[in-house]
């Protein structure tokens, strides 16, 4: 099965913890980028990276961090630092810089 | 900054009916259109998309127009059935060199029986 999987699916986190997100696919796709989505809002882009081993900030980067030190991963980390990171996150890819294809989401909750 | 706007914010019609979905878009160098379909509690799926070159692409009840002049582009979906009922995302693509998108704020179609 060729796709984007996304883990966990569900994450609960405390104050002040640093929690990574997972990110995976197998469609070859030179492109990644991470998504947040909060109730009744469109997609915010956080990070994307173009190739392995470079990556540049999106709209909201403040708080996160991210590597890609392999073609197929690109992992998430929310760091202490995001004031408020209760949300919905989407990892995409893609060939170029044009058609994404999203992976399942990770539901992330601050307790 | 670059935005995209995308009305109505929810959508209710009755089985059969045409429900269309409007978006706006501020970067005139844009030229990738996609639009997506998002079920609750998971990622959104692409449906259909289309290039500043076409006006007009369609894909069985779907289909999406683009004015280009007037920055809009519009989902149209036909015979619509109760599973079309999602939120749908329309984005345009921006900057040069490498394109990012940047999506509208989403409209929440209900289809009932």
């Amino acid at each position: 099965d060729g796709g984007i999987t996304q883990s966990p699916k569900y994450l609960f986190r405390k104050e002040g913890q640093n929690v990574t997100l997972s990110c995976e696919q197998n469609l070859n796709h030179d492109a990644m980028y991470w998504y947040r989505q909060d109730p009744g809002q469109g997609l915010r882009l956080i990070y994307y990276s173009q190739i392995v081993n470079d990556f540049q900030k999106g709209d909201i980067a403040e708080g996160y961090s991210v590597s890609r030190e392999k073609k197929e991963s690109f992992p998430l980390t929310v760091t202490s630092a995001q004031k408020n990171p209760t949300a919905f996150y989407l990892c995409a890819s893609s060939t170029g810089g044009d058609t994404q294809y999203f992976g399942p989401g990770t539901r992330l909750t601050v307790l | 900054g670059e935005n995209v706007e995308q009305h109505p914010s929810t959508l209710s019609v009755q089985e059969g009916d045409s429900a269309v979905i409007k978006c706006t878009y501020s970067d005139s160098a844009s030229n990738y259109f996609p639009w997506y379909k998002q079920e609750l509690g998971k990622g959104p799926q692409l449906i259909i998309d289309i290039r500043s070159n076409v006006g007009e692409k369609k894909d069985q009840r779907i289909a999406v127009t683009l004015n280009k002049t007037a920055k809009h582009f519009s989902l149209h979906i036909t015979e619509t059935q109760p599973e079309d009922s999602a939120v749908y995302f329309c984005a345009a693509s921006m900057g040069t060199g490498f394109q990012k998108l940047v999506f509208g704020t989403g409209t929440r179609l209900l289809v009932s029986p």
